[in-house]
């Protein structure tokens, strides 16, 4: 079975400044996904970043990067220069072998509060 | 660029009623998924759907059922509706052997019972 972890439930971080959420994963599958989503107050479920377990690089995605440890089972959300709409719920989920067609298990999430 | 569809966007009902939930998937996307998001939880799977048979099933309720059409987009029935069963019901849909980082999300349908 699959598990993410999600271990700060809220976080604040002052405007321009980045920030790290953390993820860890529990999976004896080799072959696995991982994917971070925003979902605002408005509720809609946002992709932001996807790291599949071959790559050989971190992903990044505009002020989004990923913090891949592979040996430590972490894949840690950075998001640089933080901009007040970065404020919402990130989700952390991993998609099991199966390729694409696979369904996602999420984590419970971290509450980002940016300050001005 | 087209994407994931759900209707309607509110519902209200009361105990014990029906309710129907519609997705419409991005074109060219052949499975669909729906999962159920609680007040403060994470979203949990519900059931999958590739090519119109279902592929997976998660802690969905028998209460509940579910299919997808010819045309692709699918419908979650949802009966004797509980207090319990308020909740976000998000679809999302994918392309099976396409881009690994390809599963969007549609909007939600908030679902509420009295």
């Amino acid at each position: 079975a699959q598990k993410i972890t999600q271990t700060q439930p809220g976080m604040f971080v002052q405007e321009k400044e980045a920030v790290t959420l953390d993820c860890t994963y529990d999976t004896s599958d080799p072959s696995y996904g991982l994917f971070w989503y925003k979902q605002p107050s408005s509720g809609e479920m946002i992709f932001l970043i996807y790291q599949g377990s071959y790559d050989q690089q971190n992903a990044t995605e505009g002020r989004y990067s990923l913090n891949f440890q592979k040996a430590r089972k972490s894949a840690n959300l950075v998001i640089s220069a933080s901009q007040l709409g970065d404020s919402a719920m990130y989700f952390c989920a991993m998609r099991p072998p199966g390729g694409s067609a696979r369904q996602l298990t999420f984590g419970s999430g971290t509450q980002l509060t940016v300050l001005p | 660029a087209a994407g994931v569809i759900q209707s309607p966007r509110h519902l209200i009902k009361e105990k014990r009623e029906t309710a129907t939930l519609k997705c419409y998937p991005i074109p060219r996307h052949d499975t669909v998924y729906w999962y159920q998001q609680g007040p403060g939880q994470d979203p949990q799977f519900l059931i999958s759907f590739y090519e119109k048979m279902q592929s997976d099933k998660g802690s969905i309720p028998d209460r509940f059922s579910a299919q997808q059409f010819s045309d692709y987009h699918s419908e979650l029935n949802m009966s004797s509706l509980e207090l319990g069963d308020s909740a976000l019901y998000f679809c999302a849909s994918t392309l099976r052997g396409g881009e690994p980082y390809e599963q969007y999300f549609g909007p939600g349908t908030r679902l509420t019972v009295t």
